[in-house]
């Protein structure tokens, strides 16, 4: 079964720091990958950041960079220089090659970006 | 292009009211998908259609009726709902192999009476 856990409910960070979100996950798969979601108030999911479970290369995009760390399962979500639009729900999701239909949620993490 | 559009963007029926939500993606997706998503919550996955015909219903309640016309669109039929299904309806359209991510329409916000 695939599992993902985001342990952190809240997080508040300065508006120009850097600020790491939590994502690990369970799965038996050995083809999979990883995907993290910003939802902000308007309710909309925009996809963010993509990592292969073959990649051997952390994902970066823009201020967003994922640190892959494959042997402890985790896939946590860098955003670099906040800045108050990143004050959203953030998502981290997964999908294997067995039943590659469903994507796997993690309950997310409200990040507040203070002025 | 990877944009989903949804219609409408918000919806108030009453529980004995029959309403349709509809979904378009033009990017050759062949898996399309319907999501439930309360306030503070992941999105609650309730149905996916794979290249047209239905792959997965997570036990959703038979008021709510999916539909594939074809590859492009993808209607969710609503009757005789209930209150407690107040709440943002997600479409999104993903490629057909484990390594691709789902892109997401804006959402329907649908409040029942």
């Amino acid at each position: 079964a695939q599992k993902i856990t985001q342990t952190q409910p809240g997080m508040f960070v300065q508006e120009k720091e850097a600020v790491t979100l939590d994502c690990t996950y369970d799965t038996s798969d050995q083809s999979y990958g990883l995907f993290w979601y910003k939802q902000p108030s308007s309710g909309e999911m925009i996809f963010l950041i993509y990592q292969g479970s073959y990649d051997e290369q952390n994902a970066t995009e823009g201020r967003y960079s994922l640190n892959f760390q494959k042997a402890r399962k985790s896939a946590n979500l860098v955003i670099s220089a906040s800045q108050l639009g990143d004050s959203a729900m953030y998502f981290c999701a997964m999908r294997g090659r067995y039943n590659f239909n469903k994507f796997y949620f993690g309950s997310g993490t409200k990040l507040n970006v203070k002025p | 292009d990877t944009e989903v559009t949804q219609t409408p963007k918000h919806l108030v029926m009453g529980m004995t009211n029959k309403k349709s939500l509809k979904c378009e993606q033009h990017m050759g997706h062949r898996a399309m998908y319907w999501y439930k998503q309360k306030a503070k919550k992941p999105p609650e996955l309730m149905f996916v259609y794979s290249y047209e015909k239905l792959s997965i219903n997570e036990s959703v309640p038979s008021r709510f009726s999916p539909e594939c016309p074809n590859s492009s669109l993808l209607n969710l039929h609503l009757h005789a709902l209930q209150p407690e299904d107040s709440a943002l309806y997600l479409c999104a359209s993903s490629p057909y192999n484990e390594l691709d991510t789902q892109y997401f329409g804006p959402g329907t916000r649908l409040t029942v009476l």
